[in-house]
């Protein structure tokens, strides 16, 4: 059973609408992660959030807001949509936040923007 | 200027040769992780490895800390080892969040 779980796998969207990727986790950890991928950059970190708390924000942009429901849940909004992007948007997930924890990624959900 | 450094860039084996991938970054790091990605695939995790030296299976890392490096060494490569190889480090600052910068990664062929 896949332990990090991530909805949906691919999404189409066009530009200036706002969409929300799912990210559950099922290892018992308390800290969270969501990182990007795209042709033009390596894989970029995005969040950590630890017991639910936001520990860091490398994101430029007030578009992109994680939500966390619960302890093993947390979802990225990203509002007014563009082409750049698009890109293969990783949670992960370790035992602890901060460092000297080990992280391990869902399987991505692939977002194109129109 | 680029924080960690892969290399090679890209390596082509023949089934069964050996291969060592080298990871180099501009400052102390805190923890240093190696992932496998297949194309369009997802990123496993292979060893986590802030110092010293890891097996598992085939794979062996070595991190000197102070150096600011690490490699990772690949034994009797395989066909299904194709793929991208990145290490991701997380910098000293005392914050300490958990955030990885990864390499560009290090894109390996078998061949048999």
């Amino acid at each position: 059973d896949p332990k990090i779980i991530q909805k949906p796998k691919y999404l189409v969207a066009v530009t200036g609408s706002e969409k929300i990727l799912i990210c559950e986790q099922y290892l018992g950890h308390n800290a969270m992660y969501w990182y990007r991928q795209s042709a033009k950059k390596p894989l970029e970190f995005m969040f950590s959030y630890s017991y639910q708390k936001l520990m860091d924000n490398q994101t430029a942009s007030s578009r992109f807001q994680p939500q966390s429901s619960k302890k093993n849940h947390l979802d990225l909004q990203i509002t007014a949509l563009k082409p750049d992007d698009s890109a293969t948007y990783f949670c992960a997930s370790s035992q602890d936040g901060g460092s000297y924890a080990e992280q391990f990624f869902g399987p991505g959900t692939r977002l194109t923007v129109l | 200027g680029q924080q960690v450094q892969q290399s090679p860039a890209s390596l082509v084996l023949q089934e069964g040769e050996n291969a060592e991938l080298q990871c180099n970054f501009s400052s102390t790091a805190t923890q240093l992780q190696w992932f496998y990605q297949r194309p369009g695939g997802s990123l496993v995790s292979l060893l986590y490895n802030p110092s010293g030296t890891k097996h598992t299976g085939r794979l062996t890392s070595t991190t000197v800390t102070k150096e600011r490096r690490s490699s990772l060494h690949i034994s009797s490569s395989q066909i299904t080892d194709s793929g991208t190889y990145f290490c991701a480090m997380e910098r000293t600052t005392g914050a300490n969040t958990g955030k990885l910068t990864f390499g560009h990664g290090t894109i390996l062929r078998v061949h048999p």
